[in-house]
């Protein structure tokens, strides 16, 4: 198993540009989550999924979007990228209907915005 | 809503030594969870502790879970440098959000 997979590992953008990152997990988990990690501010979530077809807001969701179109998959979009949003992202996923389990994260993918 | 505070943010210990981090929220938990990530790595599951007032050990790791069920600790005996790395804690909330408090980036001095 490969557990959770981001791609890209590494991209830089200008501002303005847009881009997707993608999270894939193949351990049947419902639960699926997207962070940011800046020096100093932790693991912020930016949205989550509880299942196929639903998404929610975490706590710092302005200028991201995301879907949940198939249970493996999740997708971080970034409509117009801006210098603030460099940072580095992780997926992670758990699993349900049990919320109390484990979070698996992916490798991370390192944003720059220039 | 739910805020997980630890402290300290930065450890600076002597490799033999013991140190311990800490983890306080704002409301009641239901589960705290442990995580560590690596220099240049992602985090990683270390453990969960669920009951009031648990205590949990691996090897020179000790978890406890307070009995109020607010806040937690994390105490590591004689530091190795594969301790080297940021600790966090995450608790859940009724809302299904897994929140992480900022971590605690511990250097080991040789």
């Amino acid at each position: 198993n490969a557990g959770v997979t981001q791609t890209p590992k590494f991209r830089v953008l200008k501002t303005g540009q847009s881009m997707t990152l993608l999270c894939a997990q193949d351990m049947n988990h419902e639960y699926m989550y997207w962070y940011r990690q800046d020096p100093g501010m932790g693991l912020r979530l930016i949205h989550y999924s509880v299942g196929e077809g639903t998404t929610a807001k975490g706590e710092v969701p302005d200028g991201y979007n995301v879907s949940r179109l198939k249970k493996q998959n999740f997708l971080l979009g970034l409509e117009s990228a801006a210098p603030s949003q460099t940072s580095v992202y992780f997926c992670a996923s758990s699993y349900s209907p049990r919320p109390n389990t484990e979070a698996f994260f992916g490798q991370g993918t390192r944003l720059t915005v220039v | 809503g739910q805020q997980v505070m630890q402290i300290p943010q930065y450890q600076h210990v002597q490799e033999g030594e013991d140190f311990t981090t800490y983890c306080n929220s704002s409301t009641t938990l239901s589960n705290i969870q442990w995580y560590k990530q690596r220099p240049g790595g992602h985090p990683v599951f270390l453990i969960q502790l669920v009951k009031s007032g648990e205590v949990k050990k691996q090897k020179r790791l000790t978890f406890q879970f307070g009995e109020a069920k607010k806040n937690s600790s994390l105490h590591i005996t004689a530091t190795q440098t594969t301790d080297v790395g940021t600790y966090f804690c995450a608790g859940r909330g009724g809302n299904n959000r897994l929140a992480f408090g900022k971590g605690n980036q511990v250097v080991v001095i040789p």
